[in-house]
């Protein structure tokens, strides 16, 4: 089983339409949990930077981490047009101030529509 | 706001050839790593490194790799003598303990 799988999409959907986005994972030592937003040919910009299970609110993200069933989701309220990415989950068992490597998902290419 | 800067943004180099990556990593950050990208597929992790030396480094990381922070802001990785598989995308990105880990925008390398 890999660490971590992400179904890479793609998505459409219409402008303003509430988007989803999954990761599941393996390794019941993740801890801290990252989605990241990345455009053609550009880096992952970090999106939402959680710790262990609930949830985290920032303006239209919500990103919920539910550990017991090793299932993270972004969800994206309104969505636009220039929110038309791939959207990448990354883990870790460590906070950033421990160095450790990031394990990631494949990224799921999304395409909100006018 | 604060970011990782890297350069150059392509670099197309001949097989056997030495690249070097540069990167700028947020100023106050303590920590800072080197990934890639190969088209297609996932994030790789390469090396961490903090205080001066590797932290962790990955399988991919071999004695064809090293990194090195010249002064106290540069932050390097360089390939040796490249192979046509080191083509990808490699990401600098660095953290600190509360906020996560910033990337920059990459350094897309062509080996031909």
């Amino acid at each position: 089983q890999k660490e971590v799988e992400q179904d890479p999409g793609p998505l459409s959907v219409p402008e303003g339409a509430i988007v989803s986005l999954n990761c599941t994972y393996s390794n019941s030592a993740f801890q801290y949990f990252m989605w990241y937003r990345q455009y053609s040919r550009k880096g992952p910009e970090l999106l939402m930077y959680t710790y262990s299970s609930g949830n985290k609110e920032d303006g239209r993200f919500t990103a919920q981490v539910d550990k017991s069933s090793k299932y993270i989701s972004l969800f994206i309220r309104d969505s636009q047009p220039s929110d038309s990415a791939t959207y990448l989950c990354a883990m870790s068992a460590y906070n950033a101030g421990n160095n450790r490597k990031l394990i990631w998902g494949l990224g799921t290419s999304l395409a909100v529509n006018p | 706001e604060p970011e990782v800067t890297q350069t150059p943004s392509h670099q197309v180099t001949q097989m056997g050839q030495e690249v070097i990556l540069r990167c700028v990593p947020i100023s106050n950050h303590l920590y800072f790593y080197w990934y890639r990208q190969i088209l297609g597929q996932k994030v790789e992790f390469l090396v961490s490194f903090y205080n001066n030396e590797i932290s962790e480094k990955s399988e991919i990381f071999d004695d064809q790799f090293s990194v090195e922070r010249p002064d106290g802001s540069n932050f390097t990785l360089k390939i040796r003598s490249t192979k046509l598989e080191d083509s990808a995308m490699y990401f600098c990105a660095s953290s600190d303990r509360q906020n996560g880990y910033t990337f920059g925008s990459g350094t897309r390398l062509t080996v031909v």
